[in-house]
């Protein structure tokens, strides 16, 4: 049972650049969530997207967007990159059926902003 | 505006004993509460859940504890093992908008001296 997958591992960009972040859900799992998590903090929720429409949002500005596929990957989208954004970014699969949605997490993509 | 606090950073305890790891909350519509485990280099990875209409929850080893009056929650382990250190994160499900999002606390680091 393939688990959360995410790409790339690392990613080094530079200030003004743009960035995609990618994700697969666990399998059978129909919603993806986002965080964001800086360094010695918990993650931060950036947005969530169930049947590729973003449903919720966290407090993040418009440079971050994201998309969801009909197989219910996704993808983070964060433009005009700050240093700030330097961060572990963290994609989690639920099956929004089972009322409990317990997320899972995939291992994260780590960016750092020069 | 932390909604979601875990006050102590870091805990030590002995192999075999109990460590008993903290949370408080301050929203009264969080209605599931989660702790996930997190290794370097790794994703966080679930550990246990509560519902707010319960009061304890027990998988093995773990056991989550939740005082609505109090707003407290506490995660224990028993016996503690070498593998348990690791971040440990509080987590909150916040229904208020309808739709749900997650609140992390910022994490307690545990380290199980052997």
């Amino acid at each position: 049972d393939a688990g959360v997958t995410q790409s790339p591992t690392h990613l080094i960009k530079t200030r003004g650049q743009q960035v995609t972040l990618r994700c697969s859900p666990k399998s059978g799992h129909d919603t993806v969530s986002w965080y964001q998590q800086a360094l010695g903090q918990g993650p931060q929720f950036i947005f969530q997207y169930y049947e590729e429409e973003e449903r919720q949002r966290g407090n993040f500005p418009d440079r971050f967007s994201g998309h969801q596929f009909p197989n219910y990957s996704s993808e983070l989208n964060v433009n005009a990159l700050w240093l700030g954004d330097s961060a572990l970014y963290l994609c989690a699969s639920s099956l929004a059926r089972t009322g409990r949605e317990t997320q899972y997490f995939g291992p994260g993509t780590r960016l750092l902003v020069l | 505006d932390q909604q979601v606090k875990q006050n102590s950073p870091s805990l030590s305890v002995q192999e075999g004993r109990i460590s008993i790891l903290n949370c408080d909350y301050t929203n009264s519509m969080f209605d599931y509460f989660l702790w996930y485990k997190k290794y370097p280099a790794e994703g966080p990875t679930f550990l246990i859940s509560i519902s707010s209409i319960k009061d304890k929850n027990e998988d093995g080893r773990f056991t989550v504890f939740l005082n609505k009056s109090a707003k407290h929650l506490s995660l224990h382990i028993v016996p503690s093992q070498p593998g348990d250190s690791a971040v440990y994160f509080c987590a909150a499900r916040d229904i208020t908008s309808g739709t749900y999002k997650y609140i992390f606390g910022t994490g307690t680091r545990l380290k199980v001296l052997a």
